[in-house]
């Protein structure tokens, strides 16, 4: 099984900040990792696919990289509606596993 | 619009079975894969498996492989989680998810369910 272990766990920022979280593959997965966001009380949205690839509908300020095991999402300029907890999915395996998600506090 | 509905909230108790059910629509059904993800109280997402609506093939994760059966019923575009005998521990919210590409096993999930939560206790 292939293992995704983000950092860090909890993130407090305040707004226009900007936020990075990683997620790190324990084997190489190409670029078949995706972002999703949950707020509380809701189900996840994909933000970013494929490590890099935009999604219609999804602001401009979340984007990510990376490729093989190490990947991040990159938020620009923080607003109060970000707060949510994130989660890494990998896809290269026939098993998709997640990381164990970010959750981020604004202040 | 695309979407999955799931069914309502379910209490049981530990030893019972249930079924808990995922329905597309605006969308072929036959022509995307439908994943199955817990997330206990607190708890980050873990996939539990998939099935592919057009011919009920399956795949698990080797962490609920044994515990769960996914089906399918594409007469009415409905997919099913069931368990035949509820522990307290499967207390947790269920989502159904849609991959983004048609015959696609592995992908990132675009359409969700609303999620149904499922609590045992007695």
């Amino acid at each position: 099984e292939i293992v995704l272990t983000q950092s860090p766990d909890f993130q407090s920022v305040t707004p226009k900040e900007k936020v990075t979280i990683t997620c790190r593959a324990s084997q190489s997965i190409g670029s078949s990792l995706h972002w999703y966001q949950q707020k509380p009380d809701q189900s996840p949205k994909l933000l970013i696919k494929y490590a890099s690839q935009s999604i219609s509908g999804v602001p401009s300020r979340f984007s990510g990289s990376g490729s093989g095991t190490d990947f991040t999402l990159t938020i620009n300029s923080l607003e109060a509606e970000d707060a949510a907890t994130y989660y890494c999915h990998q896809s290269s395996s026939l098993q998709g596993t997640f990381g164990q998600g970010t959750k981020l506090e604004i202040k | 619009e695309v979407q999955l509905v799931q069914s309502g909230a379910e209490v049981k108790k530990p030893g019972e079975s249930l079924r808990i059910s995922c329905k597309g629509s605006g969308y072929s059904f036959t022509s995307y894969w439908i994943s199955w993800v817990r997330q206990m109280p607190g708890k980050g997402l873990e996939w539990m498996g998939r099935i592919d609506p057009s011919d009920s093939y399956t795949n698990y994760s080797p962490s609920f492989q044994g515990h769960v059966t996914i089906s399918a019923d594409k007469s009415i575009s409905t997919a099913y989680l069931q368990w035949s005998s509820l522990k307290a521990s499967d207390t947790a919210m269920y989502y159904c998810a849609r991959p983004l590409g048609t015959m696609i096993a592995n992908d990132a999930f675009d359409i969700w369910g609303q999620g149904t939560m499922v609590t045992v206790s007695s």
